[in-house]
């Protein structure tokens, strides 16, 4: 089983549609997660830090499920620029050796 | 300017040859890591560094060295490139605050062996 599971998409949703990602991981001593938004062939782009309590920033809320060792984002309103792949980041407890989903697709269609 | 900074950007270069990328920051902070993408497998640890005196090796270290001239300026190195090293490469820095540690990434660089 990979440390840190997304599914790959595409998912194709039209504006204004809310869509969600889930990501997995196995290391139950896991302390940190992240989501990432990567254009295609640039750099990771930090989009939220997951907490315990959820987090939400504009358009987008993010989850951690401990109990099931899984994260979530939602996305809202969904925008044509909004059209990513999403990573999913989880650092375990006790090191600084980051774990990267393979990341999930979202293309918004007009 | 950015905060973390590669060069080159881009890169085609053949079977054989030694290259270095480089990478610099501004953030101060004491933790960088060097990582190669490829389609579908997604960001892979090469090596990381977590002060000037402190290397260590990722999952695939093989066929690459690094050196952490200061601590702003981590540079990875291919003695003998080849042609599957052909990648999307990335530098980021970690920082050492507890809690909500974040990594910060540099903009890429396109490698291509020939």
């Amino acid at each position: 089983r990979k440390e840190v599971e997304q599914d790959p998409g595409p998912f194709n949703v039209p504006e204004g549609a809310t869509v969600a990602f889930n990501c997995t991981y196995s290391n139950s001593a896991s302390q940190s997660f992240f989501w990432y938004r990567q254009d295609c062939r640039k750099e990771p782009k930090l989009l939220m830090s997951v907490y315990s309590s959820g987090n939400e920033d504009g358009r987008f809320t993010a989850q951690l499920n401990r109990a099931s060792q899984y994260i979530s984002l939602l996305i809202r309103d969904s925008k044509l620029s909004d059209s990513a792949t999403y990573l999913c980041v989880v650092l375990p407890s006790g090191t600084y050796k980051y774990i990267f989903g393979t990341g999930t697709r979202l293309k918004v269609l007009a | 300017d950015a905060d973390v900074t590669q060069t080159p950007r881009n890169r085609i270069t053949k079977t054989g040859k030694r290259i270095m990328l480089e990478c610099s920051q501004t953030k101060g902070h004491d933790r960088m890591y060097w990582y190669r993408q490829d389609p579908g497998l997604g960001l892979r640890l090469i090596y990381y560094s977590f002060d000037v005196k402190d290397i260590n090796k990722g999952e695939i270290s093989d066929g690459y060295s690094v050196s952490r001239q200061a601590q702003a300026k981590f540079s990875l190195s291919l003695e003998s490139a080849i042609p599957n090293q052909t990648a999307l490469y990335f530098c980021a820095t970690g920082t050492d605050k507890l809690g909500d540690q974040p990594q910060h990434f540099g903009d890429g660089t396109r490698l291509s062996i020939l």
